[in-house]
C-alpha cells in the first residue's frame, strides 16, 4: 500500500532541457509535499516544498506543481545541468497523517552534457 | 554549522550480533526521526523521538529494534540479533519544531551490512 509513488525509476535528459519528475499520492490527509535530492553515499538534501493550499512554488531553476484533485505533483528543473544528476525523492507529510515523511521510491535523473 | 551527524558510516555485523547506530541532530533540534532504505527503494519511516520520549514508533519492527534519545548525548537505534534482512542504509533526520513546513535535515546515513 504505497501511499506515495514515483512511477518512473529513471529519466535521461539533455543538458539545458527541462526535466520533469512526477509523483502521485493516495492519502488525502497529506497536506505538505517535499522534494529531496540524493547523491550516492549521502543523505537526502531538501530541495523544495509546497503546501496543499498552493498549486505552484518556484525557487530558481526548480518549480513544483501540485494538482490536488488528481493527487499529483511534479518537479520541473529548467535548465537541467549535469550536476543535477541524482536520485530525486518525492515525500509527503501532514499534521493529521503524522509528521513523519512518507517517501516515494525515487527517480534517478541523468543529465547528459 | 554542523548538520546531522551519524556514525559509524559503515557497520558490518555477523548474524546474531547487535548493531548500535548513533545520530547527533543539528544543534538546537529536539526532534529526531529514523528512516530505513532498502536497496533500490525509498526511505521508510521507523521512529520519531523527542528528548527522552518516543513519540511515534509505528514504523519500527516490534522485535529486536529499539530507539532512544536521551537527555544528553546522541540518539541511538539499536538492533539486537541482527539478520540478513536488516542490511540497509539507516538515515537519521532532525527538525527544530514539530511543524510540517519545517523540512527535516538528514544525515549521510549508516550502511549496515550483515554477513
Amino acid at each position: 500500500d504505497q501511499q506515495v509513488k514515483q512511477n518512473s525509476p529513471s529519466l535521461s535528459v539533455q543538458e539545458g532541457r527541462i526535466s520533469i519528475l512526477n509523483c502521485d499520492y493516495t492519502n488525502s490527509m497529506f497536506d505538505y509535499f517535499l522534494w529531496y535530492k540524493k547523491y550516492p553515499a549521502e543523505g537526502p538534501t531538501f530541495l523544495i516544498s509546497i503546501s496543499s493550499i498552493k498549486d505552484k512554488n518556484e525557487d530558481g531553476r526548480f518549480t513544483v506543481f501540485l494538482n490536488k484533485s488528481a493527487k499529483h505533483l511534479s518537479l520541473h528543473i529548467v535548465p537541467s545541468q549535469p550536476g543535477d544528476s541524482a536520485v530525486y525523492f518525492c515525500a509527503a507529510s501532514g499534521f493529521n497523517a503524522g509528521n513523519m515523511l512518507t517517501f516515494g521510491g525515487g527517480t534517478r535523473l541523468m543529465v547528459k552534457p | 554549522n554542523a548538520g546531522v551527524m551519524q556514525n559509524p558510516r559503515h557497520l558490518v555485523r555477523r548474524r546474531g550480533q547487535e548493531a548500535r547506530l548513533r545520530c547527533s541532530p543539528v544543534k538546537g533540534h529536539s526532534h529526531v526521526y529514523w528512516y530505513r532504505q532498502l536497496p533500490e527503494e525509498g526511505l521508510k519511516f521507523m521512529v520519531y523521538l523527542q528528548k527522552e520520549n518516543i513519540i511515534d514508533e509505528s514504523g519500527m519492527p516490534k522485535e529486536r529494534f529499539s530507539a532512544e534519545f536521551p537527555k544528553e548525548g546522541p540518539s541511538i537505534l539499536r538492533i539486537q540479533q541482527v539478520v540478513r534482512g536488516d542490511s540497509a542504509a539507516y538515515f537519521c533526520a532532525s527538525s527544530q519544531h514539530l511543524r510540517v513546513d519545517q523540512p527535516q535535515h538528514f544525515g549521510d546515513g549508516t550502511r549496515l551490512s550483515i554477513l
